[in-house]
């Protein structure tokens, strides 16, 4: 079975600094990875995703992700944060239909 | 185009009531969850259906069934509510897009359970 690990529960992150959130996954065959955020209140919006090709994807609000198999790593990266980017952030790793996910990572900005 | 709307939002049980979540999804997606988010615990599926008039069990399923009995539709039933069911909901549904299957979610259902 598959599964997902994000070590870091909670990141403090300054205005305009660069953000790193980490995710670990465990899975038999080619992952399919995906990057979610959930603002407050709010449901899950996706990010970007990967499941073959460049290792290095693009997705909305200025993400980025880079899947590294050796590492079994899909770590997310912004290099400039915004006050809006305070969220929680989940990574998933995709079987056929349907997604595990990891128990999440909260981001908060300082200004 | 609403996407994946639930309802209701907000919601309080005493122990032992039951009630209903709607999901409705206006995409002609083939693949409908249910998913619970605890703190802590990110989500685990409880339900899902790969097509009109299928279910299945998920992760965390006791305590909860489902019915697809619309391809738009999909709800999620307890027929007795217990505290530890106290969680907020999540409605997804999907769609295959290349080799991948994209989830859109729904904004959620806060049920408290007392």
């Amino acid at each position: 079975a598959q599964s997902v690990t994000q070590p870091d529960i909670h990141i403090t992150v300054s205005e305009g600094a660069s953000l790193e959130l980490r995710c670990n996954y465990s899975y038999g065959a080619t992952p399919y990875l995906f990057w979610y955020v959930q603002s407050p209140g709010q449901g899950l919006q996706l990010l970007l995703k990967y499941f073959s090709g460049d290792t290095l994807v693009q997705g909305i609000k200025g993400f980025e992700a880079e899947f590294k198999r050796s590492q079994s790593s899909f770590n997310l990266r912004k290099p400039s944060v915004h006050w809006s980017d305070a969220a929680e952030y989940f990574c998933a790793v995709g079987a056929e239909y349907k997604l595990s996910f990891g128990a999440g990572t909260t981001v908060t900005v300082r200004a | 185009n609403a996407g994946v709307t639930q309802t209701p939002k907000f919601r309080v049980l005493k122990t032992g009531q039951s009630m209903t979540l709607l999901c409705a999804q206006d995409m002609n997606h083939e693949y409908m969850y249910w998913y619970r988010q605890d703190p802590g615990m990110g989500l685990r599926l409880i339900h899902y259906s790969v097509g009109e008039g299928t279910t299945a069990k998920g992760e965390v399923p006791d305590g909860y069934n489902v019915s697809r009995l619309k391809k738009q539709n999909f709800l999620l039933g307890l027929e007795s509510a217990a505290p530890s069911q106290t969680s907020v909901y999540f409605c997804a549904s999907s769609r295959r897009v290349a080799v991948t299957y994209e989830q859109y979610f729904g904004p959620g259902t806060r049920l408290t359970v007392t």
